[in-house]
């Protein structure tokens, strides 16, 4: 395995399931990111984590709920989403979190019946 | 606060044929960089092409090149010789270094189509 995998690459759930999104990246970067893409939107940053620390939170409503055992590893717990909440779950790493520099996963394709 | 505005939705090239993608920013900061990734369809963005804000040079990276009019807030870029693989998303960034956040603000896409 090379660069930044994301499992699952699709998931539905329904509004009062719990899921996780995972990502992993082999390139040994320090820092891991969640962003939402929706269509006709710009890429929304969720969470920056640097060396398993939270660095940012973007506003994002506590139903999302990230985790980062460490710095290969990245999680997004989902509780009680809602239809709005449907969209492409991106994940990136970057070397370290001052960089513009991201490398990205295939991303998860999340629908929220 | 930064924006990032990409005015075409969507655009196309006929295979071997030149394309320009505009972009326009807006910040207040004087150091900063400016990205353009690609998206293909159902895979992993990726990094075309960087920008330092300092450098007057336009960068390039084979037949990809930027026209960086840092007046203007200006950052286009240009695929010459496009191929069938250069059909993707393409996304505009910028990254300021001031007020404690280096995070990336992104445009909306532009969709690059193109033809045989």
């Amino acid at each position: 395995e090379t660069g930044v995998t994301q499992t699952p690459r699709h998931l539905v759930m329904g509004m009062t399931n719990k899921k996780s999104l995972k990502c992993e990246q082999h390139l040994g970067h320090n820092a891991m990111y969640w962003y939402k893409q929706s269509a006709k939107k710009p890429l929304e940053l969720m969470f920056v984590y640097n060396f398993k620390e939270q660095t940012e939170n973007n506003s994002v409503p506590s139903r999302f709920s990230p985790e980062c055992p460490n710095s290969s590893h990245l999680f997004l717990h989902l509780h009680t989403l809602q239809p709005e909440d449907s969209a492409l779950y991106l994940c990136a790493s970057s070397l370290e979190s001052n960089t513009g520099e991201l490398f990205f996963g295939e991303g998860s394709r999340l629908t929220v019946l | 606060a930064q924006t990032v505005t990409q005015s075409q939705p969507e655009m196309s090239v006929q295979e071997a044929e030149t394309v320009t993608l505009s972009c326009t920013y807006d910040t207040s900061e004087s150091d900063y960089y400016l990205f353009w990734y690609k998206q293909p369809p159902s895979r992993q963005m990726i990094l075309v092409i960087r920008q330092e804000a300092y450098k007057q040079q336009n960068a390039t990276e084979n037949r990809f090149s930027v026209n960086f009019q840092k007046a203007a807030k200006s950052f286009s870029l240009k695929i010459s010789d496009s191929q069938l693989g250069d059909a993707a998303m393409y996304f505009c960034a910028s990254q300021n270094f001031q007020g404690g956040s280096e995070k990336l603000v992104f445009g909306k896409g532009t969709k690059l189509t193109v033809n045989p």
